[in-house]
């Protein structure tokens, strides 16, 4: 399997707090990925890294900020978590894009937001 | 933006040969088509990909028909373990590159 790791695995937090979740790789590819999970939507997008301190918004991006300050390292934060962020987050990585890229992902962090 | 259709779920027994369809009638040009599997608490893994014809790997096929509109994953000898939820993606880049990941197909394997 890629070497993939979240943490933390699970997290619960209260409303109006500020949230980091960490995902680290050590298969030094480029591109990484923020999905979350709820039921009924698949996965969608939140935001993705094209390199070291370059990212850019996916589909659900509000609410949420990302950075990547090393390869190997890509935060998401929630700074002020919401109910509607409970969700099952996953980062995920690829060596390249276009459309035909191989998705490697972790293991997902659950996170609830009370 | 490529859309995906896939059933909502799909039950079978162990040993049987599953196919499992994905319509895409929006596909562009240079997209792929990508197929991974969940199981519960983990993330997707990737399973199979194609362009067009025909593709095989140790776990699956993949079918695509001339016009790419669609696509089918074809499970051979199922066992309880390929219980999971199967996602088709296509391959979709615009200006805020994204792949489109639809609700999937879960996919139930009785004894």
């Amino acid at each position: 399997d890629a070497g993939i790791t979240q943490s933390p695995r699970h997290k619960v937090t209260e409303t109006g707090t500020p949230v980091t979740l960490r995902c680290h790789q050590t298969e030094n590819h480029r591109y990484m990925y923020w999905y979350r999970q709820d039921p009924g939507h698949g996965l969608r997008l939140i935001h993705y890294s094209y390199g070291v301190k370059d990212t850019d918004k996916g589909e659900v991006s509000d609410g949420y900020s990302v950075s990547r300050s090393k390869t190997e390292d890509f935060l998401l934060t929630l700074e002020s978590a919401t109910s509607s962020q409970t969700s099952v987050y996953f980062c995920a990585i690829s060596e390249s894009t276009g459309g035909h890229e191989k998705l490697f992902f972790g293991s997902g962090t659950q996170l609830s937001v009370l | 933006l490529a859309k995906t259709t896939q059933p909502i779920s799909m039950d079978s027994y162990e040993g049987q040969e599953v196919n499992i369809t994905c319509s895409h009638n929006n596909i562009a040009t240079n997209d792929y088509i990508t197929w991974y599997q969940q199981f519960p608490s983990q993330g997707p893994r990737f399973i199979i990909q194609g362009y067009k014809t025909k593709v095989t790997n140790e776990v699956a096929s993949l079918f695509i028909p001339a016009d790419r509109k669609s696509s089918t994953l074809s499970l051979p000898r199922v066992s309880l373990s390929d219980t999971a939820v199967y996602y088709c993606l296509v391959g979709a880049q615009d200006s805020n590159y994204q792949l489109i990941w639809g609700a999937g197909t879960k996919l139930i394997i009785k004894p």
